[in-house]
């Protein structure tokens, strides 16, 4: 199985703070990461995505990826009331499906 | 900013009826998805398609769904007889053919079947 795991949260994080979301998959064959915001009633969109080791930075995101520990995260710099959402994380091996895991809730606290 | 266009935004069936959801993909998109999630659950594959065929499915995917390309734009499934439990929110999705593999999802539609 080609999992992705995340802590479901709620993870509570006081507006202006880092928020700090982890995701650790099992196919050591997995090539690219992608991290997803989804609102609630509407679909994911797209934060950013990572392949290479190291960080990856996009605005107030920036994504890590360590494939030795299996393991990404998403930082949120500065975070913002409108950040509050559910986090997916998600993986591929080359032309194959997009996995998900089950996403993180995320709640920024004004 | 081009986007997926997904028809009904929501349809409530009977048990047993026949329900067919309706996708526009972004137009220089190769390839073609669909996901269902269930309400409170995580994003599940359904099936992919390129060149006019199935690429990948998942156990979800049986004997009482199926896609179709009907024309140049559209991306249907059928569910051919709803079941309770195939209330769901079911993304559509597209993603160019080289690249990285990204997709653009649609804004889903909502089946409720009672």
């Amino acid at each position: 199985q080609k999992e992705v795991e995340q802590n479901s949260g709620p993870l509570s994080v006081p507006e202006g703070a880092i928020a700090s979301l982890n995701c650790t998959y099992s196919d050591r064959g997995s090539q690219s990461f992608f991290w997803y915001r989804q609102y609630s009633g509407k679909s994911p969109e797209l934060i950013m995505f990572i392949y290479s080791n190291g960080d990856k930075e996009d605005g107030r995101f920036t994504a890590q990826l360590n494939k030795a520990s299996q393991y990404v995260s998403l930082l949120i710099r500065d975070s913002q009331p409108s950040d509050s959402a559910t986090y997916l994380c998600a993986r591929t091996g080359g032309n194959e499906k997009l996995t998900f895991g089950t996403g993180t809730r995320l709640t920024i606290i004004p | 900013e081009p986007e997926v266009t997904q028809t009904p935004s929501h349809q409530v069936t009977q048990m047993g009826q026949e329900v067919i959801l309706r996708c526009v993909p972004i137009s220089n998109h190769l390839y073609f998805y669909w996901y269902r999630q269930i309400l409170g659950q995580k994003v599940e594959f359904l099936v992919s398609f390129y060149n006019n065929e199935i690429s990948e499915k998942s156990e979800i995917f049986d004997d009482q769904f199926s896609v179709e390309r009907p024309d140049g734009s559209n991306f249907t499934l059928k569910i051919r007889s709803t079941k309770l439990e195939d209330s769901a929110m079911y993304f559509c999705a597209s993603r160019e053919a080289s690249g990285a593999n990204v997709l653009t999802f649609g804004a889903g539609s909502r089946l409720t079947v009672l």
